[in-house]
């Protein structure tokens, strides 16, 4: 089944403490970004990558780093959490050009205590 | 810079009532634009797309129109049903694949 993975699906945690979350997809992308819903904001993307070893910052970067070291991968590091950075994070793939739909995982909450 | 821009939720109607959800658009060059769906603790879907002007997206009794002279991407269905009650994304796509995402639109859908 053609999907993408994000773990973990919930996470609770304190400011300062570095985290990692997870991306997978197996549908064999070069496209993949990060985003962050926030209520009344809609989504908005943190960072995304064309392709191995290819990234770029959207335009909520601050706080983040991303690496793609693999095609199919793409972590999501929060060095040092805050608590502006509570929010549900989206990772999404697709195929290259604007024309193509992305495919989202199902979501990771994170909550900065 | 590109933007999109919804109607504000949340949107409350009967079963079997008509559905608008007005999205318009601001883009420099030629984007495509889209339609997502987000079930509650779900990610985004896509529920259509349309990738150049007069094009019309249809899936599951939604359709959406890209009027260029209107830079507008309404949403609708003829006949809404509980199952469709959901957060609906309008977003555009810029030839990079970056999208711009207006901030959602709830709806509810009463028995």
């Amino acid at each position: 089944e053609a999907q993408v993975t994000q773990n973990p699906r919930y996470l609770i945690t304190v400011t300062g403490k570095k985290l990692t979350v997870t991306c997978s997809q197996n549908m064999n992308h070069e496209y993949m970004s990060w985003y962050r819903q926030d209520p009344g904001l809609g989504l908005r993307q943190i960072y995304y990558s064309m392709n191995v070893e290819v990234t770029d910052k959207g335009d909520v970067p601050e706080g983040y780093k991303v690496s793609r070291k693999e095609k199919r991968n793409f972590p999501l590091i929060l060095e040092s959490p805050s608590p502006n950075q509570t929010s549900l994070y989206f990772c999404a793939s697709s195929p290259l050009g604007g024309n193509q739909p992305q495919h989202f995982g199902d979501g990771t909450r994170l909550s900065i205590l | 810079g590109d933007s999109v821009t919804q109607m504000e939720g949340p949107v409350t109607l009967s079963e079997e009532a008509f559905l608008t959800i007005n999205c318009t658009y601001t883009a420099t060059g030629y984007p495509s634009l889209f339609w997502y769906v987000q079930y509650p603790g779900e990610g985004l879907q896509l529920l259509l797309k349309a990738t150049k002007a007069d094009d019309k997206g249809s899936n599951k009794g939604f359709e959406a129109t890209y009027r260029k002279e209107t830079t507008s991407f309404h949403l609708e269905k003829g006949s809404v049903q509980v199952s469709d009650s959901a957060v609906y994304f309008c977003a555009l796509s810029d030839q990079g694949g970056k999208l711009i995402f207006g901030q959602g639109t709830e709806l509810s859908v009463k028995p």
